[in-house]
């Protein structure tokens, strides 16, 4: 089955813990993204990758980092998390088409609550 | 900067009606627009997408509209049933861009 996956789907943890949310995709897509929802602030862009070894950032990038080593995954690190970050975070995923995408596919969420 | 309005932010109709929502996007240099349904909790699910070179695209009882000229697109959801209660989300992707912009969302709840 298509799909992207995100581990782990809940996580509570606490300020300067370091911690890795994992993102996982078996379409073969060249472009994943990362972003983050806020009630009243809607889904905000935090990084994207292109393609492996390719990233750049989004709309939100401060307090996080990412890598694009493999094709299928595309893990967000929180090196110092701050409650600042508690929030819902989605992982997506397409196709490229010339300059821009197509038809992206996100994963089912992953909660975190830093305390 | 791309910005995406969805109006009204909540929208609650009785069960059988016919209903529009609606999205709206300050600059009109898109590469494609997409439509999403969330669920409480949930992650999106990708409705329909619409390429700037189209003007529609229909999914059973489900149809959008883009007029890339004006800045806007519709959602057109026929004979609403409960089960399309939901949050809808629009996402606009800009020519040259990478980055994907969102609306805040509209809330539909279906009255049975």
């Amino acid at each position: 089955e298509a799909q992207v996956t995100q581990n782990p789907r809940y996580l509570i943890t606490v300020t300067g813990k370091k911690l890795t949310v994992t993102c996982s995709q078996n379409m073969n897509h060249e472009y994943m993204s990362w972003y983050r929802q806020d009630p009243g602030l809607g889904l905000r862009q935090i990084y994207y990758s292109m393609n492996v070894e390719v990233t750049d950032k989004g709309d939100v990038p401060e307090g996080y980092k990412v890598s694009r080593k493999e094709k299928r995954n595309f893990p967000l690190i929180l090196e110092s998390p701050s409650p600042n970050q508690t929030s819902l975070y989605f992982c997506a995923s397409s196709l490229t088409s010339g300059s821009s995408y197509n038809e992206q596919f996100f994963g089912p969420g992953t909660r975190l609550t830093v305390l | 900067k791309q910005e995406v309005t969805q109006i009204p932010a909540a929208l609650s109709v009785p069960e059988g009606e016919n209903l529009v929502l609606n999205c709206s996007f300050t600059d009109s240099a898109i590469y494609n627009l997409q439509w999403f349904r969330q669920d409480p909790g949930k992650g999106l699910t990708s409705l329909l997408l619409i390429q700037s070179s189209q003007r529609e695209q229909t999914s059973g009882r489900l149809n959008a509209s883009l007029d890339k000229s004006s800045g806007r697109s519709t959602l057109y959801i026929a004979a609403s049933q409960p089960g399309d209660s939901a949050t809808y989300l629009c996402a606009v992707s800009g020519a040259g861009s990478y980055q994907l912009t969102f609306g805040k969302g509209t809330k539909l709840s279906v009255i049975p």
